[in-house]
């Protein structure tokens, strides 16, 4: 159980241009999404916070609108990256929160989506 | 200060040995612990998640938790190459928010 899904795996793209990152939970219903990015050597940095239904919180320094995110079912967070640059090419991974009995607030993770913009 | 703070390593132990990963915190009042295991170019994996002062034991792994003393570690019992990754910790801030806070992580290298 917990599994999550993410879509494209990676993504080359031009600069300029939109891209836009799916994030799936398969086997639950997560109300709360997270998604980071995570630079080569570097730990996560959490982006924003993505709950259904409502808009999400971003954490500071992120551009919202750069950064958009749509939580618009209980399965389903997209992140769209909007005239992204070379500075922008990083992994990006969303993780969802179980809440179930003991596990009440882990998060488990997508195999994240590496975006290179040229 | 940082919020999580980890030793970056490389933490280098032979096969079979115990590998001790150690983690502090800065806010007293966070109360869940997790250890992620990462692999290069792969996304974090949840190892353990703690809650309170302790042990906790699962097969090889073992989450120990003190927060008078804010720190929580990680041992690995007869540990094996495939562990060869980056260790995460991540701290929830508190006030219910359930957002963690993630350490820079400690590289771990088994060697055979």
């Amino acid at each position: 159980g917990a599994v999550v899904s993410q879509h494209p795996s990676w993504v080359i793209c031009k600069s300029g241009t939109s891209v836009k990152i799916e994030c799936r939970s398969l086997d639950f219903q997560a109300t709360t999404m997270f998604w980071y990015r995570q630079f080569p050597k570097q730990s996560l940095m959490l982006m924003a916070t993505s709950n259904e239904g409502s808009k999400a919180t971003y954490e500071q320094g992120v551009e919202k609108d750069k950064f958009l995110i749509n939580h618009a079912s209980l399965t389903l967070s997209t992140l769209t990256v909007t005239s992204a640059h070379p500075e922008d090419s990083s992994f990006y991974i969303c993780s969802a929160r179980v809440v179930s009995g003991s596990s009440y607030n882990e998060q488990f993770f997508g195999p994240g989506t590496r975006l290179t913009v040229l | 200060q940082k919020e999580v703070e980890q030793n970056s390593g490389p933490l280098s132990v032979p096969e079979g040995a115990i590998a001790s990963l150690n983690c502090t915190y800065s806010d007293r009042g966070s109360q869940s612990f997790f250890w992620y295991r990462q692999y290069s170019g792969k996304s974090p994996e949840l190892i353990m998640s703690i809650y309170s002062n302790g042990d906790k034991e699962d097969g090889r792994f073992t989450a120990q938790l003190n927060k008078a003393s804010q720190y929580v570690s990680l041992l690995i019992r007869d540990s094996q190459p495939s562990d060869s990754a980056t260790y995460l910790c991540a701290v929830n801030r508190p006030g219910g928010s359930y957002i963690p806070t993630f350490g820079r992580g400690t590289s771990l290298i088994v060697h055979p």
